[in-house]
């Protein structure tokens, strides 16, 4: 059982749409992670939140919005995506120390029709 | 620019013996190494880690080697299972949330 709970499993939207995938963890963790995940490559990293403020954004678009409204929840907005957005979107957490390994959730599987 | 590399894309091992999985990196600012193991339809799990002030850590069946000078870390299982047979991720950290993952390589054990 994963200890970071990502909701929905499967999000299926049109071009014009706005959604929210969510992300959860209650392990005291104070960093929360979102990764996008291709086909056979790699996560990338898109966004940190450290104590609840955004630390990192790696020159996301801005279609995507994350949001962290405590130190359990992590949200990342999406608007007007691009079919090339379709993707697994994987959220993490770890204890917010340095060299401490991130936990995931089992991903948001994204189809951008 | 691709900054931690797996250049095996897959291995196949049979039941009981050592699989050794291989990981080079090119930035020598990385402080932090971690092999994750992802199973289809999940997200990846934590198998073990290594700081580079070493060059090994064991735990169980799995051990991880690090060789700075040649920017190379390995992830030895011994003896191999086929519950085993997934892909691994190995990631490298720099800084204190920036962490770079491998293309992975998709591990076969033959029972």
């Amino acid at each position: 059982d994963t200890e970071v709970t990502q909701t929905p499993k499967h999000l299926v939207m049109g071009m014009t749409n706005k959604k929210s995938l969510k992300c959860e963890q209650h392990m005291g963790h104070r960093a929360m992670y979102w990764y996008k995940q291709k086909a056979k490559k790699p996560p990338e990293l898109m966004f940190v939140y450290s104590y609840e403020k955004l630390s990192i954004n790696e020159s996301v678009p801005s279609r995507f919005s994350p949001e962290c409204p405590n130190s359990s929840l992590l949200n990342l907005h999406l608007h007007a995506l691009q079919p090339e957005d379709s993707a697994l979107y994987l959220c993490a957490s770890s204890q917010g120390r340095s060299n401490q390994p991130q936990h995931f959730g089992d991903g948001t599987r994204l189809s951008i029709l | 620019d691709q900054q931690v590399k797996q250049n095996s894309p897959s291995l196949s091992v049979q039941e009981g013996r050592i699989s050794i999985l291989n990981c080079d990196y090119t930035n020598s600012m990385f402080d932090y190494f971690l092999w994750y193991k992802k199973y289809p339809a999940e997200g990846p799990t934590f198998l073990i880690s290594i700081s580079s002030i070493k060059d090994k850590n064991e735990d169980g069946r799995f051990t991880v080697f690090l060789n700075k000078s040649a920017k190379h870390l390995s992830l030895h299982i011994v003896p191999s299972q086929p519950g085993d047979s997934a892909v691994y991720f190995c990631a490298a950290k720099r800084g204190t949330y920036k962490y770079i993952f491998g293309t992975g390589t998709r591990l076969k054990v033959l029972a």
